[in-house]
C-alpha cells in the first residue's frame, strides 16, 4: 500500500476535464514539492509537472498541478484519446527519507 | 538531446547477481543526481537508489546491503550491481536523472527500462 493515495481509475469523455488526486501527509506533500508523471502503455514514465505546478518544456498547458495542505491534484483539460495512460504523483517523504510515489491512476478517455 | 539506455536485465535465479548499466548521452552522470527506479509489471513505481554528484549513495531499505549503485565517469555510465537477488526484485528497472537541487525530488529524464526477472 502506497504512502500517497491515488484513485485507481478515472474516466471522462474527449474534450472534457478530469482531475486526479494524490493524498499524503505532513511528512511528504505537506512540506515538499510534488511531481506528476504520465506513463503511456509500454513506455517509461514522463515528467508532466514538477515543484507542484511547473511544466517542463514541451508539456502543454492542458496539464496543471496544484496542492493544498497534504493533497495534490493533477488537472487535465481538453482530454484526448492520447491522454489514456497511468498517472503517478511523487514527492519526498521526510519520515522515510526517500522519494515516494502514489499507486497510480489509470485514465480512460471514453 | 538526453538519452539514457539501460542494459543488463534478464532472467536470474534467486540468490544470483546481475549488473545493470545505463549509458548516458547528452548529460554527464558525474554532474547529475542519478537514480534507479523500479516497477513491478502492472504495479506502481518504487525508488531504489541514488548517487549524488559527491559520490554519496542511498538505497531503499529492502535492497540495502544487496545492491550497489556506481558510475564510471569515463564511460558516462551508471550501474546497479544487484546481488543476492530475490523474487520480489522482479521488476522493470529504470535509470533516471533527478533534479539537481537538493530539494528537487522529481525525475526529468528516464531510460526505456530493462526487465529483471528473478525466478527458479
Amino acid at each position: 500500500q502506497s504512502v500517497l493515495t491515488q484513485p485507481p481509475s478515472v474516466s471522462a469523455a474527449p474534450g472534457q476535464k478530469v482531475t486526479i488526486s494524490c493524498s499524503g501527509s505532513s511528512s511528504n506533500i505537506g512540506n515538499h514539492y510534488v511531481s506528476w508523471y504520465q506513463q503511456l502503455p509500454g513506455t517509461a514514465p514522463k515528467l508532466l509537472i514538477y515543484e507542484n505546478n511547473k511544466r517542463p518544456s514541451g508539456i502543454p498547458d492542458r496539464f496543471s498541478g496544484s496542492t493544498s495542505d497534504t493533497s495534490a491534484t493533477l488537472g487535465i483539460t481538453g482530454l484526448q484519446t492520447g491522454d489514456e495512460a497511468d498517472y503517478y504523483c511523487g514527492t519526498w517523504d521526510s519520515s522515510l527519507s526517500y522519494v515516494i510515489f502514489g499507486g497510480g491512476t489509470k485514465l480512460t478517455v471514453l | 538531446e538526453v538519452q539514457l539506455v539501460e542494459t543488463g536485465g534478464g532472467l536470474m535465479q534467486p540468490g544470483g547477481s546481475l549488473r545493470l548499466s545505463c549509458a548516458a548521452s547528452g548529460l554527464s552522470v558525474s554532474n547529475n543526481y542519478m537514480t534507479w527506479v523500479r516497477q513491478v509489471p502492472g504495479k506502481g513505481l518504487e525508488w531504489v537508489s541514488v548517487i549524488y554528484t559527491s559520490g554519496k549513495t542511498y538505497y531503499i531499505e529492502s535492497v540495502k546491503g544487496r545492491f550497489t549503485i556506481s558510475r564510471d565517469n569515463s564511460k558516462n555510465t551508471l550501474y546497479l550491481q544487484m546481488d543476492s537477488l530475490r523474487a520480489e526484485d522482479t521488476a522493470v528497472y529504470y535509470c533516471a536523472r533527478r533534479g539537481n537541487n537538493l530539494n528537487d525530488y522529481f525525475f526529468d529524464y528516464w531510460g526505456q527500462g530493462t526487465l529483471v526477472t528473478v525466478s527458479s
